[in-house]
């Protein structure tokens, strides 16, 4: 089976843009989460989608927004960038809501100019 | 709310030692408790798990016990290797439904030498 897989893998974009980010879980996971790694804050959870809905939101600004689609891809968006939003962004799958053990993808390096 | 504690890093041994990495956390109810690893330039990969207190997770020869009454769940590997290089992460998971979400701690990277 193939493992979870974000992309694109590195972005580079200037403050006050926006960007998309997708992640395609394990074949078979209808559960996606989002997480933010910084080196200052480290692992913070983003939100978690269940069956196309939102089931959990972390504490993030309006900014941040993510959607989940029938397919179990998940995509998360970030407008109006600012400088502290470089950080590497971390996608999880499960097989179902609560499930205990996720598998995460390889990230997304998002660096902000 | 929920929370993970572990101990200053960065860790360095040299190959072979014992490792120790101390993980102490606060929760509602009784979670479940995790540690992942993620060696450079990969995602996190689950190392061990364990659900309920006096549970015992092991894994390439890594060990933790859920110990419920000093709330903690300390990595422990009774010789390390080269290859074990890597950032450890301790965490949690409780409540159900909407509530129930990952909380990590944040992280500790251990260097081995030859």
């Amino acid at each position: 089976k193939a493992g979870v897989t974000q992309t694109p893998r590195y972005l580079i974009k200037t403050r006050g843009q926006q960007v998309t980010l997708s992640c395609s879980p394990i074949s078979g996971h209808r559960s996606v989460s989002w997480y933010q790694q910084t080196p200052g804050q480290g692992l913070q959870f983003l939100f978690e989608y269940f069956s196309e809905t939102q089931r959990n939101k972390g504490n993030f600004p309006g900014r941040f927004s993510g959607r989940q689609f029938s397919n179990s891809r998940s995509e998360m968006n970030v407008s109006t960038l600012e400088l502290g939003d470089s950080a590497l962004y971390l996608c999880a799958s499960s097989p179902g809501q609560n499930t205990d053990t996720q598998y995460f993808g390889p990230g997304t390096r998002l660096t902000v100019l | 709310g929920d929370s993970v504690t572990q101990m200053e890093g960065p860790v360095t041994l040299s190959e072979e030692a014992f490792l120790t990495i101390n993980c102490t956390y606060t929760a509602t109810g009784y979670p479940s408790l995790f540690w992942y690893v993620q060696y450079p330039g990969e995602g996190l990969q689950l190392l061990l798990k364990a659900t309920k207190a006096d549970d015992k997770g092991s894994n390439k020869g890594f060990e933790a016990t859920y110990r419920k009454e000093t709330t903690s769940f300390h990595l422990e590997k009774g010789s390390v290797q080269v290859s074990d290089s890597a950032v450890y992460f301790c965490a949690l998971r409780s409540g159900t439904g909407a509530n129930s979400k990952l909380t990590f701690g944040k992280g500790i990277t251990l260097s081995v030498r030859p």
